[in-house]
């Protein structure tokens, strides 16, 4: 079956511009992570959606990042006039449901992101 | 600093060793996971620990934690070339904080053939 998808793989705008990142998660997955990962570092949560529940935002690091997932399904995540140092790879990942930490969550590729 | 901090940050070892990389984490947790992650992209899960376990195997792998030194370690026996990529450990954020899953800043492992 298709894994997680990503969108675009590679993103390169101009400071002040606003980028939008897709990911399509594995069908069925209720929940949906986003996460953020500059070069050479870990992984830097964003957001989680689960169902129909609302989202826990408490990783966006700044009010020009928001996040909506549509139908439970897919997810954009948009970044408001980036800045450079929204350089990174952004993640995202899905897992069958919240298990308290022990849920397995399968990860897209990634998407580049770099700002000029 | 993140709540899971891998040591050491890189790792270079001979084909056919033991690779050992250890996690340090600074809240209780309900579950511990190592995660494979190659030339950047996606990751990759490995194994998952619970917090009442204390040692689990999969394969070459071997993972254990140890909750009073908020610790844990992955060894990697008889390595492989394509066993290089980097490794991270993931924790929940307890029972208070919500759905995060926190990752530490992983260990970059190189095995040379």
């Amino acid at each position: 079956g298709a894994g997680v998808s990503q969108s675009p793989s590679n993103k390169v705008t101009e400071k002040g511009k606003d980028v939008e990142l897709r990911c399509d998660p594995i069908s069925g997955h209720t929940a949906l992570y986003w996460y953020r990962q500059s070069l050479g570092q870990g992984l830097e949560f964003l957001i989680y959606f689960q169902g129909n529940s609302a989202p826990d935002k408490s990783g966006l690091p700044s009010d020009r990042f928001s996040a909506e997932r549509t139908g439970g399904s897919v997810s954009t995540l948009t970044i408001q006039r980036t800045q450079q140092e929204d350089s990174a790879v952004y993640l995202c990942a899905s897992s069958q449901e919240w298990r308290g930490g022990r849920e397995t969550q399968y990860f897209g590729p990634g998407t580049r992101l770099l700002v000029l | 600093s993140q709540q899971g901090e891998e040591d050491p940050q890189a790792l270079s070892i001979q084909e056919g060793e033991n690779a050992t990389m250890n996690c340090s984490y600074k809240t209780s947790i309900n579950n511990l996971q190592w995660y494979r992650q190659n030339s950047g992209r996606g990751l990759v899960h490995l194994i998952l620990i619970r917090s009442n376990e204390r040692e689990k195997h999969s394969g070459r792998l071997r993972v254990t934690l140890d909750t009073s030194k908020k610790s844990s370690s992955l060894l990697i026996t008889a390595s492989r070339a394509a066993d290089t990529a980097s490794y991270f450990c993931a924790t929940d954020a307890g029972n208070t904080g919500g759905f995060k899953t926190i990752f530490g800043a992983g260990t970059r492992l190189f095995v040379k053939a």
